[in-house]
């Protein structure tokens, strides 16, 4: 069964920096193409990073520069860094498995305030 | 950037009758283009992958169609559970965008 467990969220305050983690587990993340989305406080999803099998990554233009994703095969974890934290960047972040999309993990919520 | 409207925002309908929802993108992405359930305090779940794959194990009620710019997700007979609010998202070019959502509401 796949799964995918986020964490490392919490509060920040602005420019400081934090690092998610996504455990996977069913699968391998050096295989798949894995992502990042997030969902502000009551608003829509919006797509933040992917990291591809064959290790390509793309970033939204709202990151770039200030977050980079990575993944540990030996862990099976994908891992977003986000540096430069600011007030906009305040969600829960939500891993996902595949082009479609198709598992999600329960998400963690990150907030960045003084 | 791809933008990806949805219409409407809000649906109000009752259970049993017939739910038809539209995205719209602002150049084509072909076939690219996914539909995912989002209920309160949980992640999103894909329904619709490629326009009209349903992903694993989703009722037949719900099918998805269109192609290049215009698509639709309908749902033939609402069930209680349906109620949540839907998204399309185009992969057809980076980045990777979502429409606004639509709120399909029990009347």
């Amino acid at each position: 069964e796949v799964q995918l467990v986020e964490s490392g969220g919490g509060l920040i305050q602005p420019g400081g920096s934090l690092r998610l983690s996504c455990a996977a587990s069913g699968f391998s993340v050096s295989g798949d193409y894995m992502s990042w989305v997030r969902q502000a406080p009551g608003k829509g999803l919006e797509w933040v990073s992917v990291i591809h099998a064959g290790g390509s990554t793309f970033y939204a233009d709202s990151v770039k520069g200030r977050f980079t994703i990575s993944r540990d095969s030996s862990k099976n974890t994908v891992y977003l860094q986000m540096n430069s934290l600011r007030a906009e960047d305040t969600a829960m972040y939500y891993c996902a498995r595949g082009p479609n999309s198709d598992s999600w993990g329960q998400g963690t919520l990150v907030s960045v305030s003084s | 950037e791809i933008v990806l409207t949805q219409s409407p925002a809000t649906l109000s309908l009752s259970p049993g009758e017939r739910a038809t929802l539209s995205c719209r993108a602002s150049q084509s992405v072909t076939k690219y283009l996914a539909w995912y359930q989002q209920k309160p305090g949980q992640a999103p779940r894909l329904l619709i992958y490629d326009t009209s794959n349903r992903a694993t194990g989703l009722p037949a009620r719900f099918s998805g169609s269109g192609s290049g710019t215009d698509f639709t997700l309908t749902i033939s007979s609402l069930e209680t559970e349906d109620f949540a609010v839907y998204y399309c998202q185009q992969r057809s070019s980076w980045p990777i965008t979502f429409g606004q959502g639509t709120r399909l509401e029990i009347k």
